[in-house]
């Protein structure tokens, strides 16, 4: 079962910050916590993972709140291109650990 | 890299057939997992594969499924006999391990039952 709790849908202006929630209250020391998401009729694709330090690249930044139980995945600049379902999943860097995906947040980007 | 290959992207098939689906995942990964996504279930694991042996298949629905990787460039996920109910979508992904923080998905096969 998904560890994370997502709200289902979000809308979003293009050209605006894109703030999605994710909580993971139950989340143990030695998980990480992953964004991927999902563009219509395409395989999920990876965007960003974080374990208790804030984390930036090109795509996106993640901010984990210093009890961990909860993060926000940030697109500065959101365009309708990044319209998708947005997966936050939490997972341990031991053993052989696939991703367990939950029902994710539905983003639109309107113009 | 052409990234994870599915083929092929569409089936359609009548109930009580045969059906393979067939993925090429990226040279040098070691992990390949096999997905299923409906409307009802979301996206589901169904079977995982670490250096060509299969670690954890509890996923798989029933005995009607089988997947196989007889080397390291090549899965197949079988269903016989299907079932309407088996109408998908079946992702393949792999990555070099699951410690590390990608995995790579095909553009996946819509497998419609009728």
């Amino acid at each position: 079962d998904a560890k994370t709790t997502q709200p289902p849908s979000m809308d979003c202006a293009e050209g605006r910050a894109a703030n999605l929630p994710c909580n993971h209250s139950t989340i143990s020391g030695n998980e990480y916590v992953y964004w991927y998401r999902q563009i219509h009729s395409q395989g999920p694709q990876y965007i960003i993972h974080g374990l208790k330090n804030n984390e930036t690249n090109e795509m996106a930044s993640l901010i984990i709140t210093e009890d961990r139980k909860s993060s926000t995945l940030i697109l500065p600049h959101a365009t309708l291109r990044d319209t998708a379902v947005y997966y936050c999943i939490v997972r341990a860097h031991s053993g052989n650990t696939p991703l367990v995906f939950g029902k994710g947040t539905r983003l639109s980007v309107i113009a | 890299d052409a990234g994870v290959i599915q083929s092929p992207r569409h089936e359609v098939t009548e109930m009580g057939q045969e059906v393979t689906l067939r993925c090429k995942p990226i040279s040098g990964h070691d992990y390949l997992f096999w997905y299923r996504q409906t409307m009802m279930r979301g996206l589901e694991l169904l079977i995982y594969f670490n250096n060509n042996v299969p670690i954890d298949d509890s996923g798989m629905p029933e005995d009607r499924f089988s997947a196989k990787m007889p080397n390291a460039s090549f899965s197949t996920l079988k269903i016989q006999p299907s079932e309407p109910r088996d109408s998908a979508v079946y992702f393949c992904a792999s990555s070099r391990q699951a410690l590390v923080s990608e995995a790579f998905f095909g553009q996946g096969t819509r497998l419609t039952v009728v």
